[in-house]
């Protein structure tokens, strides 16, 4: 069965970096994923669809500082140089024939 | 812009329906795969309904198999979500989201690319 697992929180300091894993259940693990940003009262936003081999497509106007890497059936998101309003709940996503796939999101604090 | 956004939303009693739209500007709907996916307030993002371009092909999720409908009307560039025999465990934020096209190659299962702001369903008597 196709399941995403995150960790349901993080936190960092401001400035600092932070590194977020999505983890594929097993047998599935060259399946892309993508990372999705949803601040407080708003709707997510796509951020970068992340292949397997750690290549990946941003969005319009994502920042650099934002990237993503793979290993295995890893799957991280890493912000560097955090700022106030990367705090968010962030969701990985994948996809199956005929249908979608979350995680459960991880929490990230900025402190 | 490219932008989705969701209209519809309400209270309802149990057992009541709901059609709920997605309209699409910035870009031509037809072109695209749609799904709708929902969320409880303070809870996670859950997978709903898909479509593809044309109309001809849908899924669901268990969950809402044979209550809820997913259509388009491509000339309104618009997509819509038919709620029937709604229960108070179907309250949520609902929102529509695009199949994004990465490279020269698009699929029609990858990365939602495109989100719209949500509109809330509330089940409750």
């Amino acid at each position: 069965q196709l399941v995403l697992t995150q960790s349901p929180s993080a936190s960092a300091s401001l400035g600092a970096s932070v590194k977020l894993t999505c983890t594929l259940s097993s047998g599935y693990s060259s399946y892309a994923i993508a990372w999705h940003q949803q601040q407080p009262e708003k709707g997510p936003r796509f951020l970068m669809k992340l292949n397997s081999d750690g290549s990946h497509i941003k969005g319009d106007g994502i920042p650099d500082r934002f990237s993503g890497s793979s290993s295995g059936a890893e799957r991280y998101f890493t912000i560097s140089s955090l700022q106030s309003d990367d705090e968010a709940d962030y969701y990985c996503q994948t996809w199956g024939t005929g249908f979608g796939v979350f995680g459960g999101g991880t929490k990230l604090t900025v402190l | 812009e490219v932008q989705l956004v969701e209209s519809g939303g309400g209270l309802v009693q149990p057992g009541g329906s709901l059609r709920l739209s997605c309209a699409a500007s910035g870009f031509t709907l037809r072109s695209y795969w749609m799904h709708w996916v929902r969320q409880v307030p303070g809870k996670g993002l859950v997978w709903v309904s898909r479509m593809n371009s044309d109309g001809s092909l849908t899924s669901y999720a268990d969950s809402v198999k044979g209550r809820f409908t997913i259509s388009r009307d491509n000339a309104k560039n618009t997509l819509f979500l038919q709620m029937n025999s709604l229960r108070a465990e179907d309250t949520a934020l609902y929102y529509c989201a695009r199949v994004g096209c990465f490279g020269t190659n698009c699929y029609e299962d990858d990365a939602f690319d495109i989100w719209g702001q949500g509109t809330m369903v509330t089940v409750s008597s």
